[in-house]
């Protein structure tokens, strides 16, 4: 029930094309999902988070996508770059449950030139 | 302004060993919290704590302790090392628990236990 899953494990995509990393979850009470990128040698850093009472939310060239229904939600980076190349980590929370971030388990990008 | 530091960088120890590790903040957070990252497994609660001088467990807590007696430094401690504990270490940080808080991390503490 707490778990959040994630895919793929790990993701090679070319300057210029469409990463895109998929994350689920069973905990229908989870209601603020975030995403980390975390580059070699450095903490987690936030990218962007999303509330599920909006289907999408899209900062530069990093969309997240979420499914309700389906409890899933993913993260578009378009137009990937090199400098994108780090692991992300999707997550959830309950708002109202301050001790508790549920981390998947990290897809890690390599974007080739 | 540092943000979330982390000391030492790296740290071998053998099995039996104890060891401190410390967190430091200058962003005057209230909240700190103590993960352990491991391959395949995300980010895994330690310890965290909501204020000076108070702490609670999280998702993993055994065989670690934590202190937080003053505001800005976040202890986490290891009593006897065992090689189940051979991670990497991150301290983070938030103003408060609430939603849309961001948690700040440090750049972790890479500990091997023989």
């Amino acid at each position: 029930q707490q778990q959040v899953k994630q895919s793929p494990q790990s993701l090679i995509v070319q300057k210029g094309g469409i990463s895109i990393i998929n994350c689920a979850y069973e905990n229908t009470a989870f209601d603020y999902f975030p995403w980390y990128q975390q580059f070699p040698g450095k903490g987690p850093a936030l990218l962007i988070a999303i509330r599920p009472d909006v289907s999408e939310k899209k900062e530069g060239r990093f969309t997240i996508s979420f499914n309700k229904s389906a409890k899933q939600f993913s993260l578009h980076i378009m137009d990937s770059q090199p400098g994108d190349s780090a692991t992300y980590f999707c997550a959830a929370r309950e708002s109202t449950s301050y001790d508790k971030v549920i981390f998947g388990p990290g897809t890690s990008l390599s974007v080739i030139p | 302004n540092a943000g979330v530091t982390q000391t030492p960088k790296f740290r071998v120890l053998k099995t039996g060993q104890s060891m401190t590790l410390l967190c430091a903040q200058d962003m005057n957070h209230e909240y700190m919290y103590w993960y352990r990252q491991d391959p395949g497994m995300g980010l895994r609660l330690i310890h965290y704590s909501v204020g000076e001088g108070t702490t609670a467990k999280g998702e993993v807590p055994d065989g670690y302790n934590v202190s937080r007696l003053k505001k800005q430094n976040f202890l986490l401690g290891l009593e006897s090392a065992a090689p189940s504990q051979t991670s990497v270490y991150f301290c983070a940080s938030s103003p408060t628990g609430r939603v849309p808080d961001t948690q700040y991390f440090g750049p972790g503490t890479r500990l091997t236990v023989l």
